[in-house]
């Protein structure tokens, strides 16, 4: 099993349009979560932490379930600037945080 | 916020030549640099983690003599693919952590783009 699996996608979805994507991840002594954001030919770019009583920003909200390990990310009034392939980063372990293979959205006009 | 530079952002060369590629933490100290390789519509994949001071550590399958990793401050990073070949052609990140806030996310550089014709 990966350390860090995501939903396959695509995901492609008409503007305004609310998506969710889920990550799990198999090591249970993982402490902190992110979520990265990565245009196509781009390096990722941190979107936002993922915090256990949950957070929200603006249209996304990440949530964190421990005890079923995984994360979610929950993007509500998709914008077509929003289409990008979306990472689940979960760690750390020793200095390494570990990648999720990613999901991609396409946000359709 | 923590910047991490990377140089060249692109590289176009012809096969049997060595590319050095360099990864700099600009405000930050990081004992640990990590590089990837990303081919196209596919995840990222780690292929080492510099160690300031030490011997870089590899992962599985990734030919240490093929990616040569140094580490020679904490503020740079490099890796040479020495005598690339077009398979080699991919987009090489390098990202790091800030060694005071070593729970907290990875910084990327821009990523480089190898071809190798």
């Amino acid at each position: 099993r990966k350390e860090v699996e995501q939903d396959p996608g695509p995901f492609n979805v008409p503007e305004g349009a609310t998506v969710a994507f889920n990550c799990t991840y198999s090591n249970s002594a993982s402490q902190s979560f992110f979520w990265y954001r990565q245009d196509c030919r781009k390096e990722p770019k941190l979107l936002m932490s993922v915090y256990s009583s949950g957070n929200e920003d603006g249209r996304f909200t990440a949530q964190l379930n421990r005890a079923s390990q995984y994360i979610s990310l929950l993007i509500r009034d998709s914008k077509l600037s929003d289409s990008a392939t979306y990472l689940c980063v979960v760690g750390p372990y020793g200095q390494n945080f570990v990648f999720g293979p990613g999901t991609r959205l396409s946000v359709l006009p | 916020g923590a910047v991490v530079s990377q140089h060249p952002s692109r590289v176009i060369c012809k096969s049997g030549t060595s590319v050095k590629i360099e990864c700099r933490s600009l405000d930050f100290q990081a004992t640990t640099m990590f590089w990837y390789r990303q081919f196209p519509k596919k995840s990222l994949m780690l292929m080492a983690t510099s160690n300031e001071g030490s011997k870089a550590t590899y992962e599985q399958g990734v030919e240490k003599d093929k990616f040569l990793i140094n580490h020679a401050s904490l503020t740079l990073s490099t890796l040479t693919v020495t005598s690339a070949h077009p398979e080699d052609s991919s987009f090489y990140i390098c990202s790091a952590n800030d060694r005071a806030y070593s729970n907290q996310p990875q910084h990327f550089g821009d990523g480089t783009r190898l071809s190798i014709l």
